[in-house]
């Protein structure tokens, strides 16, 4: 089947730090990743993407690359920023780019 | 980018009554939108897919009878929990896609939180 696992959180950071959330997956086939960033009272929003294995999706300062032979999807920055105090959820999308398969979310908390 | 609003946002009801919550595709149209639903500190569960036109597919394990899905045009989708008790209690959110293909971008509503009593 299908599923999800990110570590739990919360991951309190200070603010320039390092961040590293781990995703890993299962699914059938070869599925597309994506990591969703939810802001407090706002919906999810696409941080990044890959669609196959090797690709290295980022955005914001944010990269996570697609891991086939590990089933990974971890998501790095390097540097945080407060403004990046937000829940992360990983997901996975099987055979197509509409249903996703999402973890169970990380909340990150970046201190001044 | 696309916005998909919700309505409402907050919902509290007594048990065996019926909500409606409202999906809607602000400035584009969605044929296919989808409904999830979260319970605190675990991940989004997809409940069912909503097809314009036709007849919802709904996951494994999810009554449909309980969870009615409308999908009467192009830019909204309802979702109605039909006598809803407390384990009803959670947060629903739906998503719509724009472009197709490889290029398709979900986009997710703020959700609404719904607490039966």
């Amino acid at each position: 089947g299908n599923s999800v696992t990110q570590m739990e959180g919360p991951v309190t950071l200070s603010e320039e730090a390092f961040l590293t959330i781990n995703c890993t997956y299962t699914a059938t086939g070869y599925p597309s990743l994506f990591w969703y960033v939810q802001y407090p009272g706002e919906g999810l929003q696409l941080l990044l993407k890959a669609t196959k294995a090797d690709d290295k999706g980022s955005n914001k300062g944010f990269e996570a690359t697609y891991r086939k032979e590990t089933t990974s999807f971890h998501l790095e920055k390097g540097s945080v920023q407060v403004s990046d105090s937000a829940v992360y959820f990983c997901a996975l999308s099987p055979y197509n780019f509409n249903k996703f398969y999402f973890g169970s979310g990380t909340k990150l908390n970046v201190k001044p | 980018g696309a916005v998909v609003s919700q309505h409402p946002s907050r919902v509290i009801c007594k048990s065996g009554t019926s909500v409606k919550i409202e999906c809607r595709s602000l400035d584009f149209q969605a044929t296919t939108m989808f409904w999830y639903r979260q319970f605190p500190k675990q991940s989004l569960m997809l409940m069912a897919t909503s097809n314009e036109g036709s007849k919802a597919t709904y996951e494994q394990g999810v009554e449909k009878d309980k969870f009615l899905i409308n999908h009467a045009s192009l830019t909204l989708s309802t979702l109605t929990v039909t006598s809803a008790h407390p384990e009803d209690s959670s947060f629903y959110i739906c998503s719509a896609g724009e472009g197709a293909g490889q290029q398709e971008t979900q986009y997710f509503g703020p959700g609404t939180r719904l607490l039966v009593l």
